[in-house]
């Protein structure tokens, strides 16, 4: 089946530090990435999408680009601030039969962002 | 426009005991995800409906089923409650329902706590 693999961490970096959470798939056919993020006591918000190869989903200074070849979907940010301190989820959409759509989600990154 | 809502957002119960959680998609979405959120197994996919029909269903036990109404509301229940079952569960709506390109929209989780 479908499944996700991401660095589990936690990391932590000093403000306007590089940021880099790798991130590899395996899945049947061509599904669509994914990256989410949760704040503490919160839900799951969309970070940025990829829906086919060599697509780069970007949203807040963060980037991260689809690579079929390597299976990968690492995510990057240049700069990070302290609110940018949650958990990080890679996911991929695939298609379970039937029209019907599931999220396969990675173990998830804690990111602390200290001033 | 308003986004998914879950009610409640906390839930205490006893081992033995059933519960039902509440989810309003996004006005216009027809299908609802839901997923179980553990420190130990991560985000695992529950089941998603479509036009109140169940299209996909995770690996849980059948003490775990929903439903969905004529409006896209949701519910889950759980019966006879296990202490494992305490967690974070959250319900996605998406606009369709098709495999592939879904952008899911979570609500902020109902903390289901089993003592």
């Amino acid at each position: 089946g479908d499944s996700v693999t991401q660095m589990e961490g936690p990391v932590t970096l000093s403000e306007e530090a590089c940021l880099t959470i790798n991130c590899t798939y395996t899945a049947t056919g061509y599904p669509s990435l994914f990256w989410y993020v949760q704040y503490p006591g919160e839900g799951l918000q969309l970070l940025l999408k990829a829906t086919k190869a060599d697509d780069k989903g970007s949203n807040k200074g963060f980037e991260a680009t689809y690579r079929k070849e390597t299976t990968s979907f690492h995510l990057e940010k240049g700069s990070v601030q302290v609110s940018d301190s949650a958990v990080y989820f890679c996911a991929l959409s695939g298609d379970s039969g039937a029209g019907s759509y599931q999220l396969t989600f990675g173990k998830g990154t804690k990111l602390s962002v200290i001033p | 426009k308003a986004g998914v809502t879950q009610t409640p957002r906390y839930l205490i119960k006893t081992r033995g005991q059933q519960v039902t959680l509440s989810c309003s998609p996004i006005s216009g979405h027809r299908s609802v995800s839901w997923y179980q959120q553990t420190p130990g197994q991560g985000l695992q996919f529950l089941f998603e409906y479509f036009s109140e029909t169940q299209r996909n269903k995770g690996n849980f036990p059948g003490r775990f089923s929903g439903r969905q109404f004529s409006n896209s509301r949701s519910e889950m229940n759980v019966s006879t409650l296990e202490l494992g079952d305490s967690a974070l569960y959250l319900c996605a709506s998406s606009s369709f329902g098709g495999g592939g390109v879904t952008e899911a929209f979570f609500g902020q989780g109902t903390r289901l706590t089993v003592v």
